[in-house]
């Protein structure tokens, strides 16, 4: 069975640091294509980041790029997301999600930027 | 950046009625535009893939048909347990983008 749990999540003050985690199994975890996607309270579905199978490639969405960083660890099954600079705009659930399709979904964990 | 605009945004239904929802691709996406349904305090789910393949373990009522710049999900026969927001998503540039959400509420 495929899982994606995420962890990291909590309050942080604007202008704080923030390391999200994304353990993965029940799949090849280096054959895939992995993302971040957000949803902030209230509001739809914002795709974040994602990398390529071997770490090669990223991209981002223009709001956070310079500020946030996504990595992997095909060695431990695991998704990282660095955020910096947070702001208060980046308050939002944040979803590990699996290939390009986003076939799979963790149950997403809650940041909360705010003073 | 590929923006996508789904219509409506909202839909009001009774059982057993079919509903359409489109997404409209700002430029050709070719078939790299999937369906996800979202209920409240839960994570979104797969229902269409590619514009048309279905998932597994989803109802045989969800389809989706399109290619290029128009697409559309289709919900036979409603069911009061299909109240839930609806997004659509593109993976064909190297940035993914979503449609702004579909609400269908049952009467």
């Amino acid at each position: 069975e495929v899982q994606l749990v995420e962890s990291g999540g909590g309050l942080v003050q604007p202008g704080g640091s923030l390391r999200l985690s994304c353990a993965a199994s029940g799949f090849t975890f280096s054959d895939y294509w992995m993302s971040w996607v957000r949803q902030a309270p209230g509001k739809g579905l914002e795709w974040v980041a994602n990398i390529k199978q071997d770490g090669s490639e990223k991209y981002y969405v223009d709001s956070v790029r310079g500020r946030f960083t996504i990595s992997r660890d095909n060695a431990k099954n695991s998704l990282l997301l660095q955020m910096n600079s947070l702001r208060a705009e980046d308050t939002a659930v944040y979803y590990c999600t699996r290939a390009a399709a986003l076939d799979y979904w963790g149950q997403g964990v809650l940041v909360t930027v705010s003073s | 950046e590929i923006v996508l605009t789904q219509s409506p945004d909202f839909h009001s239904v009774t059982p057993k009625e079919r509903i359409t929802i489109t997404c409209r691709a700002s430029q050709s996406i070719g078939s790299s535009l999937h369906w996800y349904q979202q209920k409240p305090a839960q994570s979104p789910k797969i229902l269409i893939k590619y514009a048309s393949q279905s998932m597994s373990g989803v109802p045989s009522r969800f389809s989706g048909s399109g290619s290029g710049t128009d697409f559309t999900l289709t919900i036979n026969s409603l069911e009061a347990e299909d109240a839930a927001a609806y997004y659509c998503h593109q993976s064909s540039s190297l940035t993914g983008t979503f449609g702004q959400g579909t609400k269908v509420e049952i009467k």
